[in-house]
Protein backbone atom coordinates (compact mmCIF):
# COMPACT_ATOMS: atom_id res chain seq x y z
CA UNK A 1 0.00 0.00 0.00
CA UNK A 2 1.88 2.96 -1.43
CA UNK A 3 -0.32 5.38 -0.10
CA UNK A 4 -0.03 8.98 -1.13
CA UNK A 5 3.25 9.64 -3.69
CA UNK A 6 4.61 12.86 -4.85
CA UNK A 7 7.23 13.30 -7.54
CA UNK A 8 9.76 14.94 -7.80
CA UNK A 9 10.91 15.19 -5.01
CA UNK A 10 13.07 18.02 -5.56
CA UNK A 11 13.06 20.22 -8.24
CA UNK A 12 14.83 23.57 -9.50
CA UNK A 13 13.39 25.83 -11.80
CA UNK A 14 14.07 29.46 -13.76
CA UNK A 15 11.54 32.13 -13.39
CA UNK A 16 9.15 31.80 -15.83
CA UNK A 17 9.15 28.22 -16.50
CA UNK A 18 5.96 25.46 -16.10
CA UNK A 19 6.16 22.20 -14.21
CA UNK A 20 3.67 19.76 -12.86
CA UNK A 21 3.99 18.37 -9.55
CA UNK A 22 2.46 14.59 -9.65
CA UNK A 23 0.39 13.23 -7.07
CA UNK A 24 -0.95 9.98 -6.73
CA UNK A 25 -3.19 8.09 -3.78
CA UNK A 26 -4.59 4.43 -3.88
CA UNK A 27 -6.44 4.49 -1.06
CA UNK A 28 -9.81 5.27 -3.32
CA UNK A 29 -10.05 9.09 -1.53
CA UNK A 30 -12.27 10.85 -2.84
CA UNK A 31 -10.83 14.42 -1.60
CA UNK A 32 -7.20 15.66 -2.50
CA UNK A 33 -5.37 18.73 -2.00
CA UNK A 34 -2.50 20.65 -2.16
CA UNK A 35 -0.09 22.80 0.90
CA UNK A 36 2.84 24.65 0.40
CA UNK A 37 4.82 24.72 3.64
CA UNK A 38 6.89 27.91 4.49
CA UNK A 39 9.23 29.06 7.46
CA UNK A 40 6.95 30.31 10.34
CA UNK A 41 3.70 30.08 8.08
CA UNK A 42 2.42 26.21 9.50
CA UNK A 43 1.06 24.64 6.06
CA UNK A 44 -1.44 26.45 3.93
CA UNK A 45 -4.33 25.02 1.35
CA UNK A 46 -3.43 25.80 -2.65
CA UNK A 47 -6.36 23.81 -4.09
CA UNK A 48 -8.39 21.31 -3.17
CA UNK A 49 -10.96 18.56 -4.79
CA UNK A 50 -13.68 16.94 -3.39
CA UNK A 51 -13.72 13.87 -6.18
CA UNK A 52 -13.29 13.35 -9.70
CA UNK A 53 -14.15 16.54 -12.07
CA UNK A 54 -14.77 19.18 -9.14
CA UNK A 55 -12.03 21.65 -7.52
CA UNK A 56 -11.75 24.42 -5.62
CA UNK A 57 -9.34 27.25 -4.27
CA UNK A 58 -8.03 27.55 -0.95
CA UNK A 59 -6.15 29.82 0.83
CA UNK A 60 -2.81 30.65 -1.57
CA UNK A 61 -4.57 29.45 -5.22
CA UNK A 62 -2.49 32.21 -7.01
CA UNK A 63 -0.04 31.02 -9.43
CA UNK A 64 -1.32 27.93 -9.65
CA UNK A 65 -3.61 25.18 -11.45
CA UNK A 66 -5.19 21.94 -10.74
CA UNK A 67 -7.35 19.28 -12.50
CA UNK A 68 -8.91 15.89 -11.22
CA UNK A 69 -10.19 13.88 -14.08
CA UNK A 70 -9.56 10.76 -11.66
CA UNK A 71 -10.35 9.91 -8.24
CA UNK A 72 -6.37 8.56 -8.04
CA UNK A 73 -4.49 11.67 -9.46
CA UNK A 74 -4.35 15.34 -8.41
CA UNK A 75 -1.78 17.18 -10.34
CA UNK A 76 -0.78 20.64 -9.21
CA UNK A 77 0.46 23.00 -12.03
CA UNK A 78 2.85 26.09 -12.17
CA UNK A 79 1.90 28.53 -14.80
CA UNK A 80 5.02 30.69 -14.96
CA UNK A 81 7.69 29.96 -11.72
CA UNK A 82 8.40 32.57 -9.55
CA UNK A 83 10.90 33.13 -6.80
CA UNK A 84 7.83 33.55 -4.45
CA UNK A 85 6.90 29.81 -5.09
CA UNK A 86 10.10 28.73 -3.71
CA UNK A 87 8.47 26.21 -1.17
CA UNK A 88 8.52 22.58 0.30
CA UNK A 89 5.04 21.02 -1.54
CA UNK A 90 2.68 18.68 0.19
CA UNK A 91 0.09 16.58 -1.47
CA UNK A 92 -2.23 14.93 0.71
CA UNK A 93 -5.40 12.88 0.58
CA UNK A 94 -8.53 11.56 3.32
CA UNK A 95 -12.18 9.98 3.08
CA UNK A 96 -14.56 12.69 2.65
CA UNK A 97 -17.90 10.95 4.57
CA UNK A 98 -19.24 11.76 8.02
CA UNK A 99 -18.17 10.06 11.02
CA UNK A 100 -14.48 9.82 13.36
CA UNK A 101 -12.52 12.04 11.19
CA UNK A 102 -9.06 10.99 11.15
CA UNK A 103 -7.24 13.86 9.14
CA UNK A 104 -4.95 13.39 6.32
CA UNK A 105 -2.56 11.11 4.81
CA UNK A 106 0.48 12.99 3.44
CA UNK A 107 2.87 12.80 0.79
CA UNK A 108 6.60 12.97 1.44
CA UNK A 109 6.69 16.25 -0.53
CA UNK A 110 8.44 17.99 -3.47
CA UNK A 111 11.19 20.88 -2.73
CA UNK A 112 10.96 23.16 -5.13
CA UNK A 113 13.02 26.05 -5.84
CA UNK A 114 12.84 28.89 -8.57
CA UNK A 115 15.67 30.89 -8.95
CA UNK B 1 -4.72 36.78 10.39
CA UNK B 2 -3.46 33.33 11.28
CA UNK B 3 -6.67 31.86 12.60
CA UNK B 4 -4.40 28.85 14.31
CA UNK B 5 -1.50 30.41 16.15
CA UNK B 6 1.48 28.09 18.00
CA UNK B 7 3.37 30.61 19.98
CA UNK B 8 6.15 28.84 20.89
CA UNK B 9 8.34 28.16 17.88
CA UNK B 10 10.88 25.75 19.71
CA UNK B 11 10.80 23.82 22.92
CA UNK B 12 13.21 21.73 24.41
CA UNK B 13 12.69 18.99 27.17
CA UNK B 14 14.69 16.29 28.96
CA UNK B 15 14.22 12.60 28.52
CA UNK B 16 11.43 11.03 30.48
CA UNK B 17 9.92 14.62 31.50
CA UNK B 18 6.71 16.01 30.32
CA UNK B 19 6.64 18.21 26.88
CA UNK B 20 3.55 20.49 26.80
CA UNK B 21 2.70 21.75 23.31
CA UNK B 22 0.27 24.82 23.05
CA UNK B 23 -2.46 25.54 20.19
CA UNK B 24 -5.12 28.81 20.29
CA UNK B 25 -7.38 29.17 17.35
CA UNK B 26 -9.91 32.13 17.08
CA UNK B 27 -12.82 30.87 15.35
CA UNK B 28 -15.24 29.76 16.81
CA UNK B 29 -16.72 27.42 14.44
CA UNK B 30 -13.74 24.92 14.42
CA UNK B 31 -15.66 21.84 15.63
CA UNK B 32 -12.54 19.31 15.15
CA UNK B 33 -8.64 19.91 15.92
CA UNK B 34 -5.44 17.64 14.80
CA UNK B 35 -2.06 17.04 16.20
CA UNK B 36 0.44 16.05 13.22
CA UNK B 37 4.37 15.16 14.16
CA UNK B 38 6.84 15.79 11.03
CA UNK B 39 10.22 14.51 10.66
CA UNK B 40 12.69 16.40 8.02
CA UNK B 41 12.40 14.97 4.32
CA UNK B 42 8.70 13.81 5.20
CA UNK B 43 5.39 14.65 5.02
CA UNK B 44 3.40 15.62 8.77
CA UNK B 45 1.68 12.41 10.06
CA UNK B 46 -1.52 12.33 12.05
CA UNK B 47 -0.40 11.51 15.72
CA UNK B 48 -3.94 12.60 17.75
CA UNK B 49 -7.20 14.13 17.38
CA UNK B 50 -10.09 15.79 19.46
CA UNK B 51 -13.50 16.55 18.92
CA UNK B 52 -15.51 19.92 19.96
CA UNK B 53 -18.02 17.80 22.24
CA UNK B 54 -14.60 16.22 24.42
CA UNK B 55 -12.16 17.97 26.44
CA UNK B 56 -9.84 15.42 26.86
CA UNK B 57 -8.69 12.07 24.71
CA UNK B 58 -5.93 9.79 25.43
CA UNK B 59 -3.72 7.78 23.01
CA UNK B 60 -0.79 6.14 24.90
CA UNK B 61 1.67 8.20 25.95
CA UNK B 62 -0.27 11.19 23.98
CA UNK B 63 -2.78 12.90 25.34
CA UNK B 64 -4.60 16.55 23.88
CA UNK B 65 -6.65 19.07 26.11
CA UNK B 66 -9.05 21.01 24.76
CA UNK B 67 -10.59 24.41 26.61
CA UNK B 68 -13.18 25.91 24.02
CA UNK B 69 -14.15 29.10 26.24
CA UNK B 70 -10.53 29.76 26.20
CA UNK B 71 -10.20 28.40 22.41
CA UNK B 72 -6.68 26.67 23.67
CA UNK B 73 -5.89 23.16 23.00
CA UNK B 74 -2.73 20.99 24.27
CA UNK B 75 -0.62 18.00 23.27
CA UNK B 76 1.17 16.66 26.58
CA UNK B 77 3.59 14.07 26.34
CA UNK B 78 4.46 12.10 28.39
CA UNK B 79 6.84 10.79 29.16
CA UNK B 80 8.98 12.14 26.20
CA UNK B 81 11.41 10.01 24.65
CA UNK B 82 14.37 11.44 21.87
CA UNK B 83 12.37 9.71 18.91
CA UNK B 84 9.56 12.50 19.89
CA UNK B 85 12.10 15.17 18.14
CA UNK B 86 9.99 16.72 15.14
CA UNK B 87 7.71 19.20 14.45
CA UNK B 88 4.57 19.46 15.87
CA UNK B 89 1.44 21.21 14.00
CA UNK B 90 -1.77 21.71 15.20
CA UNK B 91 -4.75 21.69 12.95
CA UNK B 92 -8.38 22.96 13.29
CA UNK B 93 -11.09 22.33 10.78
CA UNK B 94 -14.79 23.07 10.30
CA UNK B 95 -16.21 20.41 7.60
CA UNK B 96 -12.99 20.59 4.97
CA UNK B 97 -12.00 23.55 5.82
CA UNK B 98 -8.66 22.76 7.66
CA UNK B 99 -6.26 25.39 9.32
CA UNK B 100 -2.38 24.72 10.26
CA UNK B 101 -0.73 26.26 12.74
CA UNK B 102 3.10 27.33 11.99
CA UNK B 103 3.90 24.84 13.70
CA UNK B 104 6.74 23.77 17.26
CA UNK B 105 10.12 22.13 16.68
CA UNK B 106 9.68 19.65 20.24
CA UNK B 107 13.62 18.27 20.97
CA UNK B 108 13.81 15.71 23.15
CA UNK B 109 17.02 15.40 24.92
CA UNK B 110 18.68 12.04 26.13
Amino acid sequence: NAGVTQTPKFQVLKTGQSMTLQCAQDMNHEYMSWYRQDPGMGLRLIHYSVGAGITDQGEVPNGYNVSRSTTEDFPLRLLSAAPSQTSVYFCASSYSGTGPFYGYTFGSGTRLTVV
Amino acid sequence: DQQVKQNSPSLSVQEGRISILNCDYTNSMFDYFLWYKKYPAEGPTFLISISSIKDKNEDGRFTVFLNKSAKHLSLHIVPSQPGDSAVYFCAASHGQNFVFGPGTRLSVLP
